[in-house]
């Protein structure tokens, strides 16, 4: 399975960020998997943004719940991010991962693979 | 949410050293933690997993141990592409949480 992420690399102060991952050489809808959204300020470390699983359920990280939305596409083969109202601090390297379901109840799992990830810059 | 500590914040060693890091959680995950590797503009790659399953592929120089609350990340023989920062990341319930990294320079 490979990850690739695509989008903007420049959003204005108080839009909205928008993202997509292509996911290739395996379906989004099969086995058990949490699509991810990860980023990385830089020089800084890897903050979890949110998941996506079952076909469309979500969890978000509580620092940035009222501003994030991941949904999928299954006919894509794709997910995707959206963050409203960014500011300076949002500006990172934003990476998509799939978290492997361990198989466990009250696990998620770990990250592999990911994509290259993409910088996102927030600027006017 | 569950709070990832890792120490030391940066090693430096030479090459045939072997390094340890820490890792910490704020309460207890059993035995769901990975390590990482990140490089220099890379991706995050996955090194151990369940405390201490070596990934497919990664070199037997890194080992894993531990469960609960602590965790160590072993590199033994240490090699010159082992330069890196090091990631903990507990694998249990959201928010998924990453300690803050240790940069090893060689």
């Amino acid at each position: 399975v490979l990850l690739q992420e695509s989008g903007p690399g420049l959003v204005q102060p108080s839009q909205t960020l928008s993202l997509t991952c292509s996911v290739s050489g395996g379906s989004i809808g099969s086995g058990i998997n949490y699509w991810t959204w990860i980023r990385q300020p830089a020089g800084k470390g890897l903050e979890w943004i949110g998941h996506t699983y079952n076909s469309g359920s979500t969890n978000y990280s509580p620092s940035l719940k009222s501003r994030v939305t991941i949904s999928v596409d299954t006919s894509k083969n794709q997910f995707s991010l959206k963050l409203s109202s960014v500011t300076a601090a949002d500006t990172a390297v934003y990476y998509c991962a799939r978290a492997q379901y361990p198989g466990v109840r009250g696990v998620i799992g770990w990250f592999d693979p990911w994509g290259q990830g993409t910088l996102v810059t927030v600027s006017s | 949410d569950i709070q990832m500590t890792q120490s030391p914040s940066s090693v430096s060693a030479s090459v045939g050293d072997t390094v340890t890091i820490t890792c910490r959680a704020s309460q207890g995950i059993s035995s769901w933690l990975a390590w990482y590797q990140q490089k220099p503009g890379k991706a995050p790659k996955l090194l151990i997993y369940a405390a201490s399953s070596l990934q497919s592929g990664v070199p037997s120089r890194f080992s894993g141990s531990g469960s609960g609350t602590d965790f160590t990340l072993t590199i033994s023989t240490l090699q010159p592409e082992d330069f890196g920062i090091y990631y903990c990341q507990q694998a249990t319930s959201s928010p998924l949480t990453f300690g803050g990294g240790t940069k090893v320079e060689i």
